[in-house]
C-alpha cells in the first residue's frame, strides 16, 4: 500500500469547515483513497473512500487531484464532536491483500 | 446497533497470565481482521480471516498470539504469557468481501489491554 503525509494536528473552528489534506504521491493507479476518524479511545469509523471521482455523503466530503496525488477530506461544518484523529489510508481494491496500513493521522481539535 | 461487538472492553491481567478476546464481526461480513493500537500510534495489522480460513499474519503476531475463527462467525484472540508489551488496544473489523464496495472495514470499539 502506498504510503500517505498528513499534518500531525489541525484546529478548525466550530461551525466551520474543516479541511484535512493528505498527500499519497506514490498512489497506484488501482488504489483508492480511503478515511477514517478515530475519537478518543473509541474503534476507528469509517468516513468515505474514493478512487478518481470527489465524492460526497452524509458524514463528509472528499476531494482528490486530477493527478491523483493528494486529496482533502472536508467537513463541512465541523462541531465538537468532530474532535478526534483522522486517518488517510490508499490501498488496493483487488480482493486478495487486504492489509490496511494506518499513519499516525491528524488531531483535529475544532474549537468552540 | 449490528455493528462490530468487542468482548471484553477493557482487560487488567498480570504477566505472564493467559488472555482471550472475542470480536462478533457484522452479521455476513466474510472477513475478519485483527489490528492492535498503542499509545500515539495508528493501528497495526495483525492478522484476517477469509470465512474460518486464517489468509494473513503480520510478524507483530508472535507465538505467543493465536487467533481462531471456528464457524467463520465470530473470531478469538488469545495472547499466552502475556507480556507487558503486549499492554494496547485490540481492535477487529470486518468486511463484507472484496471488490469496490465490499472491502471497507468497519471497527468495533476495541478491548484495552493493560498487563501489570
Amino acid at each position: 500500500d502506498a504510503k500517505t503525509t498528513q499534518p500531525p494536528s489541525m484546529d478548525c473552528a466550530e461551525g466551520r469547515a474543516a479541511n484535512l489534506p493528505c498527500n499519497h504521491s506514490t498512489i497506484s493507479g488501482n488504489e483508492y483513497v480511503y478515511w477514517y476518524r478515530q475519537i478518543h479511545s473509541q474503534g476507528p469509523q469509517y468516513i468515505i473512500h474514493g478512487l478518481k471521482n470527489n465524492e460526497t455523503n452524509e458524514m463528509a466530503s472528499l476531494i482528490i487531484t486530477e493527478d491523483r496525488k493528494s486529496s482533502t477530506l472536508i467537513l463541512p461544518h465541523a462541531t465538537l464532536r468532530d474532535t478526534a484523529v483522522y486517518y488517510c489510508i490508499v490501498r488496493v481494491s483487488s480482493g486478495g491483500y487486504q492489509k490496511v496500513t494506518f499513519g499516525t493521522g491528524t488531531k483535529l481539535q475544532v474549537i468552540p | 446497533d449490528t455493528g462490530v461487538s468487542q468482548d471484553p472492553r477493557h482487560k487488567i491481567t498480570k504477566r505472564g497470565q493467559n488472555v482471550t478476546f472475542r470480536c462478533d464481526p457484522i452479521s455476513e461480513h466474510n472477513r475478519l481482521y485483527w489490528y492492535r493500537q498503542t499509545l500515539g500510534q495508528g493501528p497495526e495489522f495483525l492478522t484476517y480471516f477469509q470465512n474460518e480460513a486464517q489468509l494473513e499474519k503480520s510478524r507483530l503476531l508472535s507465538d505467543r498470539f493465536s487467533a481462531e475463527r471456528p464457524k467463520g462467525s465470530f473470531s478469538t484472540l488469545e495472547i499466552q504469557r502475556t507480556e507487558q508489551g503486549d499492554s494496547a488496544m485490540y481492535l477487529c473489523a470486518s468486511s463484507l468481501g472484496w471488490g469496490p464496495g465490499q472491502e471497507t472495514q468497519y471497527f468495533g470499539p476495541g478491548t484495552r489491554l493493560l498487563v501489570l
